[in-house]
């Protein structure tokens, strides 16, 4: 069971908006701990796509997005295309845990 | 560029110890103010947070693991190890190394290697 709690799968069609939520609690997200996500293809190594909720590494397409607000977060996927199959993970941190903690991981199908 | 490529046994029996490098290049491991990481990945399931080691040495392992975690820097080799102690078949994982960078007072990971799948069994 992870602290930070992802929906397993979300889906939608070429060109549409999905969104992955990351939900926390007053240790993690809503002490102020920033949120990543990271994208895995199939069979490779996770891969960052957003820091610190909202900033995109160079190379990283404007279509994606994150917000984060209270106990917690958002990624947002526009014009969803075939290639943007994959599972996405949030990351934070929690102190009371006193360790870094990742969601369940969501996959995102394009139907 | 920065690469991590990890190397290590792929297979441990139970009770005995895992042991992992990970080598970098393309940059020094000492160099600039990083979180050396692992992080495990068991098959078909999410990310866990094993630990890292700051550029200062200093180490931070996932309470869960504490007990039975090391990881290292050899400087010399540019490398970093793990070593888990006691495996069960829950141990059994893709193991990832990873760079841990530190900006607005948070860490976030970034290259990772490609990951060495650890089986644990008799």
């Amino acid at each position: 069971q992870s602290v930070l709690t992802q929906p397993p799968s979300v889906s939608g069609a070429p060109g549409q908006r999905v969104t992955i939520s990351c939900t926390g609690n007053i240790s993690n997200i809503g002490a102020g701990f920033d949120v990543h996500w990271y994208q895995q293809l199939p069979g490779t190594a996770p891969k960052v796509l957003i820091h610190n909720y909202n900033t995109r590494p160079s190379g990283v397409p404007d279509r994606f997005s994150g917000s984060q607000s209270g106990t917690s977060a958002s990624l947002a996927i526009t014009g969803l295309r075939a290639e943007d199959e994959a599972d996405y993970y949030c990351q934070s941190f929690d102190r009371s845990l006193s360790a870094v903690i990742f969601g369940g991981g969501t996959k995102v199908t394009v139907l | 560029q920065l690469q991590l490529q990890e190397s290590g046994t792929g297979h441990v029996k139970p009770s005995q110890t895992l042991s992992l490098n990970c080598a970098v290049s393309g940059g020094f491991i000492h160099h600039g103010s990083y979180a050396w990481t692992w992080i495990r990945q068991p098959p078909g399931k999410g990310l866990e947070w094993v630990g890292y080691i700051y550029h200062s040495g200093s180490t931070y392992y996932n309470p869960s693991l504490k007990s039975r975690v090391t990881i290292s820097v050899d400087k010399t080799r540019n490398r970093l190890s793990l070593n888990l102690t006691a495996v069960t078949a829950a141990d059994t994982a893709v193991y990832y190394c990873a760079r841990g960078i530190y900006s607005y007072g948070y860490w976030w990971f970034d290259p990772w290697g490609q990951g060495i799948l650890v089986t644990v069994s008799s």
